[in-house]
């Protein structure tokens, strides 16, 4: 079975850190571009950031730029969300998503986590 | 950044009707548009991808169509497990961006 597990969501405090992990199984990780969507509380999917299927690229949105790193280690069949400089308006429930094609393109997302809720409060 | 305009907002139909929700982008998207279902508590499922192509388990009675800037989500003859909050979603450009979603509900 095609799984997603994310981990690592919490409580912290405006300018904390946190750092999210998703490990993936059931297919071939090296292959397929993999991505974090996140959702505000009673609010819209939000595109946060993604990365290639060997790690060489990197993408993110503009509200995280600068604050938030991706990476992911094909070893470990594992992706991480480094979340520096939090902020109150990064709470959300945060999805590790799959490409729903192989090679070189960030696809439509076919397999999706359960989530992790992150919250940023004093 | 393209955005992607949704409507309507809320549609209110019965079991059996048919629904047709919409997604307009600012820019053209070639088909490289996909729409996702989501449900209270749960994370989203992807219904259709490439603007046509059903995903993986998804029954014919869901149906997208369009291209370029203008695109259809259409369910047939709706059951009770499709009340739902539905989203559109690009993959043409960076940034990734979606509607800002649909909700369909029962009447």
């Amino acid at each position: 079975e095609v799984q997603l597990l994310e981990s690592g969501g919490g409580l912290e405090q405006p300018g904390g850190s946190l750092r999210l992990s998703c490990v993936a199984s059931g297919f071939t990780f090296s292959r397929y571009f993999t991505t974090w969507v996140r959702q505000a509380p009673g609010k819209g999917l939000e595109w946060v950031s993604s990365i290639s299927s060997s790690g060489d690229n990197t993408y993110y949105a503009d509200s995280v730029k600068g604050r938030f790193t991706i990476s992911r280690d094909n070893s470990r069949n594992t992706l991480y969300l480094q979340m520096d400089s939090l902020r109150a308006e990064d709470t959300a429930v945060y999805y590790c998503t799959k490409a729903h094609i192989g090679a070189f393109t960030v696809g439509h997302f076919d397999v999706w986590g359960q989530g992790t809720m992150v919250t940023v409060s004093s | 950044e393209i955005v992607l305009t949704q409507s309507p907002a809320t549609l209110s139909l019965s079991p059996g009707e048919r629904a047709t929700l919409s997604c307009r982008a600012s820019q053209s998207v070639n088909s490289y548009l996909a729409w996702y279902q989501q449900k209270p508590g749960q994370a989203p499922r992807l219904l259709i991808y490439d603007a046509s192509n059903r995903a993986t388990g998804i029954p014919a009675r869901i149906s997208g169509s369009g291209s370029g800037t203008d695109f259809t989500l259409t369910i047939s003859s709706l059951e009770p497990e499709d009340f739902a909050v539905y989203y559109c979603q690009q993959r043409k450009d960076w940034p990734i961006t979606f509607g800002q979603g649909s909700r369909l509900e029962i009447k």
